[in-house]
């Protein structure tokens, strides 16, 4: 078993649309959850950290976690063509360990 | 504030040659991560450098190797290049003891052929 696992999708969704993007894992000591989103040909640019468990909001993004069930979400709100991209989750046990990533689940937003 | 710069952007590389990947951080940070992306996959840690030694290593074989200079740019050497190399490789900077805030770079996507 992997420690992230993550649909690879892909996922399309109609303009609008509120897309909901999920990760599972197994290690119980991951603190810190993080979501990055990936253009093609691009490197992974952070959206979103969040610590332990709960809720946080940016915009038209909210990250949840839940620790009880080792998985997190992330919701998109009126959904973009622009934000078609992989989107990769990746958590840590603290700010000084490395991050270990999703496989990435790839969303296309049909306009 | 240029953010995180990778150079090469491509290269193609033969089976056995070694190649030499550079990272410059984003300003004000002082330690870099490099991570490998095969295609299809989540980026993967290689190692880890703050003050110039390696801090952190995951797991990848010593043709896997690194430095950082006294600038805090950062240089990930692999020799003896094997097909399974072939990947897109990242360089992520940031604060010691902020992963959690990284910055990646575009990366450099290396084919061995």
């Amino acid at each position: 078993q992997k420690e992230v696992e993550q649909d690879p999708g892909p996922l399309s969704v109609p303009e609008g649309a509120i897309v909901s993007l999920n990760c599972t894992y197994s290690n119980s000591a991951f603190q810190y959850f993080m979501w990055y989103r990936q253009y093609s040909r691009k490197g992974p640019e952070l959206l979103m950290y969040t610590y332990s468990s709960g809720n946080k909001e940016d915009g038209r993004f909210t990250a949840q976690v839940d620790k009880s069930s080792k998985y997190i979400s992330l919701f998109i709100r009126d959904s973009q063509p622009s934000d078609s991209a992989t989107y990769l989750c990746a958590m840590t046990r603290s700010g000084n360990t490395p991050l270990v990533f999703g496989k990435g689940t790839r969303l296309s937003v049909i306009a | 504030d240029a953010g995180v710069t990778q150079s090469p952007t491509h290269l193609i590389k033969t089976r056995g040659q070694q190649v030499t990947l550079r990272c410059s951080p984003k300003s004000g940070h002082d330690t870099v991560s490099w991570y490998q992306q095969a295609l299809g996959q989540g980026p993967q840690f290689i190692f880890q450098y703050y003050e110039e030694e390696e801090r952190q290593r995951g797991n990848f074989p010593d043709r896997f190797s690194g430095h950082q200079f006294p600038n805090y740019s950062s240089e990930l050497n692999v020799n003896a290049l094997l097909l399974g190399d072939s990947a897109l490789y990242l360089c992520a900077s940031s604060l010691a003891g902020r992963n959690t805030e990284a910055f990646f770079g575009q990366g450099t996507r290396l084919t061995v052929v």
